[in-house]
């Protein structure tokens, strides 16, 4: 019953391997945000996720990155041929309808080599 | 998706009220303002959100004028676990599912003792 909750919490990986972040949002919210932090930066979305609808992929930067929502709970974002400039923290949040408020996750932080 | 601007940085010392405006000129009818709080190497946390007028909560108190095209989020007495970056986000937030939330560069808030 806690809150989202992201895997790995930290990831160093070489340019060029592929990775998988996973989010588990709180049950029972059906929207889903994934965005990205580079260090002492804002918030850059990346993609959103509601129910069974087509998601909202602007932001995604690259074709490299993808994210797919399985059975409309855990999320995985993934990330091809990484480079450097990927290096960053990989935030999820998960929203409540009812109020509105986006609960997020502690974050993956991704150091590519 | 209304843009907001927030001053970059504030400082403040330990017992003083701060207070961190928000401009959103373009919000629309439907549109909530929210505030949220991130400490370093933590996702962001929801401090307090409001429509108009004044919203107090135990952890900081908002304005909004008539015209609701800026916003003041007010921290009392601030201690030195203030120190944060706080984020306004505005957008369509009650049983809004679709939509793509935006978040501006915050104002990072550095408390001294």
């Amino acid at each position: 019953g806690a809150g989202v909750s992201q895997s790995p919490s930290n990831k160093v990986t070489e340019k060029g391997k592929d990775v998988e972040l996973r989010c588990d949002p709180i049950s029972g919210h059906t929207a889903l945000y994934w965005y990205r932090q580079s260090l002492g930066q804002g918030l850059e979305f990346l993609i959103y996720f509601q129910g069974n609808s087509a998601p909202d992929k602007s932001g995604l930067p690259s074709d490299r990155f993808s994210a797919e929502r399985t059975g409309g709970s855990v999320s995985t974002l993934t990330i091809q041929r990484t480079q450097q400039e990927d290096s960053a923290v990989y935030l999820c949040a998960s929203k409540d309808l009812n109020t509105g408020e986006l609960f997020f996750g502690e974050g993956s932080r991704l150091t590519v080599l | 998706l209304a843009k907001t601007t927030q001053p970059i940085s504030m400082d403040s010392y330990e017992g003083q009220e701060v207070n961190i405006t928000c401009s959103h000129n373009n919000i629309a009818t439907n549109d909530y303002i929210t505030w949220y709080q991130q400490f370093p190497s933590q996702g962001p946390r929801f401090i307090i959100q409001g429509y108009k007028t004044k919203v107090t909560n135990e952890v900081a108190s908002l304005f909004i004028p008539a015209d609701r095209k800026s916003s003041t989020l007010s921290l009392p007495r601030v201690s030195l676990s203030d120190t944060a970056v706080y984020y306004c986000l505005v957008a369509q937030m009650i049983k809004a599912a679709g939509n793509k939330l935006t978040f501006g560069g915050g104002t990072r808030v550095l408390v001294k003792p």
